[in-house]
């Protein structure tokens, strides 16, 4: 079975650009979480969605981040306009229903670099 | 201050030896408690997991939780090379913010041969 996907895997874009991240869950997963690691610190929560409708966006930095989960299936997080100190490692991690220990399976991550 | 303190290390040890990693934390509503372990351009993977307080044991490996002094740990017995990674501590408070982690900094351990 396959994991976690993530795409790209590293991104380099200059300050100013648009940023579109992308995320395919484990199969049958109905929650889909993104959390971001910035240099030197702990990964930080972002937001939650179970199947297609945000659960809890209570981690979300500021309106330049935009996710979205249509059909309940794949992400996107898209960071318009990027500045620098968006830079960092973003994860995407999937889990199953709730009322199974809330293992949540994570992804590789996508390394963006904001120049 | 950080919900979830961890000291970053690096903690370096003699294969065989015993390893203890701990992270206290502040919020009392943590219910849930995990150890995920990181390799280098890979993403965290679950080691073990706990609800409220006590002890559990999987193989090598023994987590605590001590929700009286707020405080978690990870021991690992007879630790090997392949253990060498970045260990993290993750906690969640359930209910309509069970999906929300709050991590721990990171411990990077390094277990030589």
């Amino acid at each position: 079975e396959a994991g976690v996907t993530q795409f790209p895997s590293h991104s380099v874009i200059e300050k100013g650009q648009t940023v579109t991240l992308r995320c395919d869950p484990i199969s049958g997963h109905d929650n889909l979480y993104w959390y971001r690691r910035v240099m030197g610190k702990e990964i930080k929560f972002l937001l939650h969605f179970v199947k297609e409708s945000k659960q809890d966006e209570s981690g979300m930095p500021n309106n330049r981040f935009l996710a979205e989960r249509t059909g309940g299936t794949y992400s996107t997080l898209k960071v318009q306009p990027a500045e620098l100190e968006d830079s960092g490692v973003y994860f995407c991690a999937s889990s199953q229903d709730r009322l199974v220990h809330n293992e949540q399976f994570f992804g590789p991550g996508t390394r963006l670099t904001v120049l | 201050q950080k919900e979830v303190e961890q000291d970053p290390g690096p903690l370096s040890v003699p294969e065989g030896a015993i390893v203890s990693l701990n992270c206290t934390y502040s919020n009392s509503a943590f219910q849930y408690f995990m150890w995920y372990r990181q390799y280098s351009r890979k993403g965290p993977e679950l080691l073990m997991y706990t609800y409220s307080s006590g002890n559990k044991e999987d193989g090598r490996f023994t987590a605590q939780v001590d929700k009286s002094s707020k405080y978690i740990s990870l021991f690992i017995r007879d630790s090997q090379p392949s253990d060498s990674a970045t260990y993290l501590c993750a906690m969640s408070a359930g209910g309509t913010s069970y999906g929300k982690l709050t991590f721990g900094q990171g411990t990077i351990l390094t277990v030589h041969p």
